[in-house]
């Protein structure tokens, strides 16, 4: 079975504080994916990365950075919070396919984050 | 560009009753994947059916289906005698050759099962 964890399941922060929301995978997944949810808005993609090192923008990259220095492991950064980053966020994994195609992602319990 | 509508917000239904969400999608490549994912109560979101673009065969799996036509690019769900835990919340998502192995999600429908 694919497993993904996430750090927390709830958390609280203050406005300017540093976020980090880690994510980690265990099944050997090349990519992995940050998304925000929001109530009428479905998930919207905040980041993703398609190896070690390698990062690429989503669609909301403002306000937040990311980090991958091992193969299973994403962290997403909130440099300084604020109270419009109060979400749900999910993080996800899949294998990355070469040219065409796309294999289902695989989703973590999310981190409910709320920003004071 | 790449969009995924689920015009359906909330759908509430008596148990037993059948149930059809809606998903229609927009891409320009001939090349692309659909998704459907269901998100209980608990937050986790669960794989639920992938399809590629050149199988338009329907599939079933148990009470769940799915219609695919790509002459009204619609990629409709359908729960046959629905169940209290049925109740959840249901995303359609695509990708394409473009996006490649990046998805775009609709906006979910949140289905509501009555005892």
């Amino acid at each position: 079975d694919v497993k993904v964890t996430q750090s927390s399941r709830y958390l609280v922060k203050r406005t300017g504080e540093k976020v980090f929301l880690e994510c980690v995978q265990d099944m050997d997944h090349e990519n992995m994916f940050w998304y925000r949810q929001d109530p009428g808005l479905g998930l919207r993609l905040i980041y993703f990365s398609y190896d070690v090192k390698m990062k690429e923008k989503g669609d909301i990259p403002e306000g937040y950075s990311v980090s991958r220095e091992k193969k299973e492991r994403f962290s997403l950064i909130l440099e300084s919070a604020s109270t419009n980053q109060t979400s749900m966020y999910l993080c996800a994994s899949s294998l990355l396919v070469g040219g065409r195609g796309s294999y289902e992602q695989y989703f973590g319990p999310g981190t409910r984050l709320t920003v004071t | 560009a790449q969009k995924v509508t689920q015009a359906q917000t909330e759908i509430s239904v008596v148990e037993k009753e059948d149930v059809t969400l809606d998903c229609v999608y927009e891409t320009r490549d001939t090349t692309y994947y659909l998704f459907w994912y269901k998100q209980p109560p608990s937050g986790e979101l669960v794989f639920l059916i992938r399809r590629n673009s050149f199988d338009e065969q329907n599939e079933i799996s148990g009470r769940y289906s799915w219609n695919f036509q790509k002459s009204t690019s619609s990629f409709n769900f359908t729960i046959t005698a629905s169940q209290v835990v049925d109740s959840a919340v249901y995303f359609c998502a695509l990708s394409d050759e473009n996006t490649g192995n990046q998805f775009y999600f609709g906006t979910g429908t949140s289905l509501t099962v009555i005892p």
